[in-house]
């Protein structure tokens, strides 16, 4: 079955745009986790969607937010970009909810740059 | 506030040999530790867990174990392969779901 896809893979944006990226789970997975993956900081956890409802938030901006589906895919934007923002952002999707009870499978990740 | 440190960020072992990559947490209220693997391009993927519950746990050749009392838990790799050769990454999870994870160990397997 196919995994986690998420699109577009690179992207390059000017300091003070806006961003979205996109999150297609594996087929039946309801939970969606997002994370910024940083040389710095290292991997951080951004938020968690599960059923359309977002339940858990990592320590970052609010310029950082993000959304569910029906569907179960998600996307998440990042308003006003700074060079900082400059990341691989990774999502990751699950059967249920909380990160304890089931094993969360990774996409590639977007890769982006700001200027 | 809450973190996990994770030693050490290099590790080079000779192919066969073992390989130990410890990981120190600061709340004790962390209840559940994964380790995930990343190879290059690819996202992370989930090697090995334990939860607090649990001293030691084994997978083939990957075990993990944990002290709660010193707040530590390692990741040990028995006969090393060159496939062995990643980013290891340990994080631990608190009771509200946060996971935190360390700042990752690059593992080279040398032939």
């Amino acid at each position: 079955k196919a995994g986690v896809t998420q699109t577009p893979r690179y992207l390059i944006k000017t300091r003070g745009q806006q961003v979205t990226l996109s999150c297609s789970p594996i087929s039946g997975h309801r939970s969606v986790s997002w994370y910024q993956q940083t040389p710095g900081q290292g991997l951080q956890f951004l938020f968690e969607y599960f059923s359309e409802t977002q339940r858990n938030k990592g320590n970052f901006p609010g310029r950082f937010s993000g959304r569910q589906f029906s569907n179960s895919r998600s996307e998440m934007n990042v308003s006003t970009l700074e060079l900082g923002d400059s990341a691989l952002y990774l999502c990751a999707s699950s059967l249920k909810r909380s990160v304890s009870n089931t094993e969360a499978f990774f996409g590639q990740g977007t890769r982006l740059t700001v200027v | 506030g809450e973190n996990v440190e994770q030693h050490p960020s290099t590790l080079s072992v000779q192919e066969g040999d073992s390989a130990v990559i410890k990981c120190t947490y600061s709340d004790s209220a962390s209840n559940y530790f994964p380790w995930y693997k990343q190879e290059l391009g690819k996202g992370p993927q989930l090697i090995i867990d334990i939860r607090s519950n649990v001293g030691e746990k084994k997978d083939q050749r990957i075990a993990v174990t944990l002290n709660k009392t010193a707040k530590h838990f390692s990741l040990h790799i028995t006969e090393t392969q060159p496939e062995d050769s990643a980013v290891y990454f340990c994080a631990a999870v608190n009771r509200d779901d946060k996971i935190i994870f360390g700042k990752g160990t690059r593992l080279h397997i040398l032939p």
